[in-house]
């Protein structure tokens, strides 16, 4: 099956500064990639999706790039504020979706 | 469309004893997921639906879980009996579309058996 690896496990950065997280996966059929933020006591909620027929694509401070023949994509925060501190989960899917195992991002003002 | 609906949100339970978490999907979704969240393994999915027929439960840790979908509307994971080791997040999620859509999450059961 699936298998989704997520890094780092923890990021702390400054308020304004950027962040980025990287994820490998290795299913070569997995073709959605979303991005989930998770805040404490809630369900994880869609950030960002990309599919596998396109390389990068943004919204607004979010961006998330793949790269299928190496199996990583990563997701890219840029002007971070301190309502981004949460947990960040990414996924790959065929069927179902496989998570990573998180990033808690902490936003230091 | 009020969101993905579970309940009850937290739950109290003794070892031994038969636990049963309830979710209630987006109208119109198709596809319905339950995950398990902890520090340790952090999200796995124990079993999905489409169209209310289980597609994979592989994810299903023992015997002692089991999921039902009877409707649409309306579906249960039942944990018979609990253990310590059952204490988790458990998140229920529906979509159009399997895995390929965006899946929306409910608040979550968060299970404690002593």
């Amino acid at each position: 099956g699936e298998n989704v690896e997520q890094h780092p496990s923890t990021l702390s950065v400054q308020e304004g500064d950027s962040a980025v997280i990287k994820c490998t996966y290795s299913d070569s059929a997995s073709n959605y990639f979303p991005w989930y933020k998770q805040e404490l006591g809630k369900g994880p909620q869609l950030i960002i999706d990309i599919r596998s027929n396109v390389g990068e694509k943004k919204d607004q401070r979010i961006a998330v790039t793949l790269n299928k023949t190496a199996k990583h994509f990563s997701l890219h925060i840029t002007e971070t504020q301190p309502e981004d501190s949460a947990v960040y989960f990414c996924a790959a899917s065929t069927n179902k979706l496989t998570f990573g195992g998180g990033t808690r991002v902490l936003v230091k003002p | 469309d009020a969101g993905v609906i579970q309940s009850p949100r937290h739950e109290v339970t003794e070892m031994g004893q038969e636990v049963t978490l309830r979710c209630k999907p987006i109208s119109g979704h198709n596809s319905l997921f339950w995950y398990r969240q902890t520090m340790m393994r952090g999200l796995e999915l124990l079993i999905y639906f489409n169209n209310n027929v289980p597609i994979d439960d592989s994810g299903m840790p023992e015997d002692r879980f089991s999921a039902k979908m009877p409707n649409a509307s309306f579906s249960t994971l039942k944990i018979q009996p609990s253990e310590p080791r059952d204490s988790a997040v458990y998140f229920c999620a529906s979509s159009l579309g399997q895995g390929k859509a965006e899946a929306f999450f409910g608040q979550g059961t968060r299970l404690t058996v002593v």
